[in-house]
């Protein structure tokens, strides 16, 4: 079946450094999906990706989407105590439906250090 | 906004226990899901559902049954618990996979 990883599964920065996590599907995605998992928090949506190489910014999150719609990335720029968290990606399971939930991937733990 | 609710936060259960689990989201949404979320292993999809009575098995089906009997509500079962059931378990609701998910609180069952 359909396999989305996630890589790094921990990092660690000082606060203020840079973080990239990277997201790869087994299969092409119609769509790719960020979210946030705070310590002892559920997941909450921050973005949805949808177009072959689509770049997307909130603040100082960036999102890419690959090319051949397989891969995807987050990248925080000057990391805040606030960006503390799991980062998962997720994409639907089967990449021509719509109802038949999103895999997710394990996600990755950002650890920032003061 | 959407709103998720889950009934309880915390549960403790007995082995051999029928357990529900209860969720309830107020914004019309079509499709809900049920997910256990593990050290290690990431959230798994136990159950979803695209229409009332309508139920599908996710990745991890064995052991959990689903009802959804209203729009709003979809309702996990445990028939016989274990301890391998001991877990986090969300639940969310969503238009289809092609809109973001809203996720609830989450419950944590122990399984003793």
């Amino acid at each position: 079946g359909q396999q989305v990883m996630q890589i790094p599964q921990y990092q660690h920065v000082q606060e203020g450094e840079d973080f990239t996590t990277y997201c790869n599907s087994s299969t092409t995605l119609s769509n790719i999906q960020w979210y946030k998992q705070r310590p002892g928090g559920h997941p909450v949506f921050l973005i949805q990706l949808v177009k072959s190489g689509e770049v997307k910014k909130q603040k100082r999150l960036t999102f890419q989407f690959g090319e051949a719609k397989k891969n995807s990335s987050l990248h925080i720029t000057a990391t805040q105590t606030t960006d503390v968290g799991t980062y998962f990606c997720a994409g639907p399971t089967d990449s021509g439906g719509g109802a038949d939930g999103l895999t997710f991937g394990k996600g990755t733990h950002l650890i920032i250090q003061p | 906004d959407v709103k998720v609710t889950q009934s309880s936060r915390y549960l403790v259960k007995r082995t051999g226990e029928k357990v529900f689990l209860e969720c309830v989201q107020d914004m019309d949404h079509e499709n809900m899901f049920w997910y256990r979320q593990d050290p290690g292993l990431g959230l798994r999809l136990i159950y979803f559902s695209y229409d009332v009575k309508m139920k599908e098995k996710g990745d991890i089906p064995e052991g959990y049954s689903v009802s959804r009997e209203k729009k709003e509500r979809f309702s996990l079962i445990l028939e016989s618990a274990s301890t391998n059931q001991t877990s986090m378990y969300l639940c969310a609701s969503s238009f289809s996979s092609y809109y973001g998910y809203t996720f609830g609180s989450g419950t944590r069952l122990t399984v003793v």
